[in-house]
């Protein structure tokens, strides 16, 4: 299995555009969870699916920030406008929850962008 | 506030060394607990995971245990090499479904 696939790796951008960000759940998982990553507050969820649905996004910090999960196989995350605090590493990650298990989750290596 | 910190931030030894990092958190109403590994430039590698009714699990040269009621666990690496040197996080799930991760340790191990 290829792992959780995210793109692009490394996204530089300047403030006022817009940026789409990409991930690739490992097939079967029927859970996919976004998370930012920065120095200051560490690893923070975002957003989370269960079978394509968005079951909570309370960590999605401002409106400029939205997820699609359009089928079983793919998501996007999308920040319109960019902000230089938007600077981060985005990671997503899926697990397979069967019968309620909280399982592992597994995670891609990442997206890094800057915002200028 | 559902908090996870880890003790020390950093963690610099020689090869060969038994080590001990560092999780506490705040809220003991946890549903598993998790030491993850993170390499830079990469993801997080799951290491060990411990559902709340354990008290520890084990996986070749790394141990890590969970006690609940003072709410802590540590991650115990045997012997380290310098091919262990990484960032460790700890993460705690809750019934939210949300893991709630600590700031992470930063291990290098010298030859």
């Amino acid at each position: 299995d290829a792992g959780v696939i995210q793109s692009p790796r490394h996204e530089v951008t300047e403030m006022g555009q817009e940026v789409t960000l990409r991930c690739k759940p490992i097939s079967g998982h029927n859970s996919l969870f976004w998370y930012r990553q920065t120095m200051m507050r560490g690893l923070e969820l975002l957003i989370y699916f269960n079978n394509n649905v968005p079951i909570d996004d309370s960590g999605m910090p401002e409106d400029r920030f939205s997820a699609k999960m359009p089928n079983a196989s793919f998501s996007t995350l999308k920040i319109q406008p960019s902000e230089p605090r938007d600077s981060a590493v985005y990671l997503c990650a899926s697990r397979l929850a069967l019968g309620g298990g909280r399982d592992t989750q597994y995670f891609g290596p990442g997206t890094r962008l800057t915002v200028l | 506030k559902q908090e996870v910190t880890q003790i020390p931030a950093a963690l610099s030894v020689p090869e060969g060394e038994n080590l001990v990092l560092n999780c506490s958190f705040t809220d003991s109403a946890i549903y598993n607990l998790q030491w993850f590994r993170q390499d830079p430039g990469k993801g997080l590698t799951s290491l060990l995971l411990i559902q709340s009714s354990q008290r520890e699990q084990t996986s070749g040269r790394l141990n890590a245990s969970l006690d609940k009621s003072s709410g802590r666990s540590t991650l115990y690496i045997a012997a380290s090499q310098p091919g262990d040197s990484a960032t460790y996080l700890c993460a705690v799930l809750y019934n939210t479904d949300k893991l709630i991760f600590g700031t992470g340790t930063r291990l290098q191990v010298f030859p």
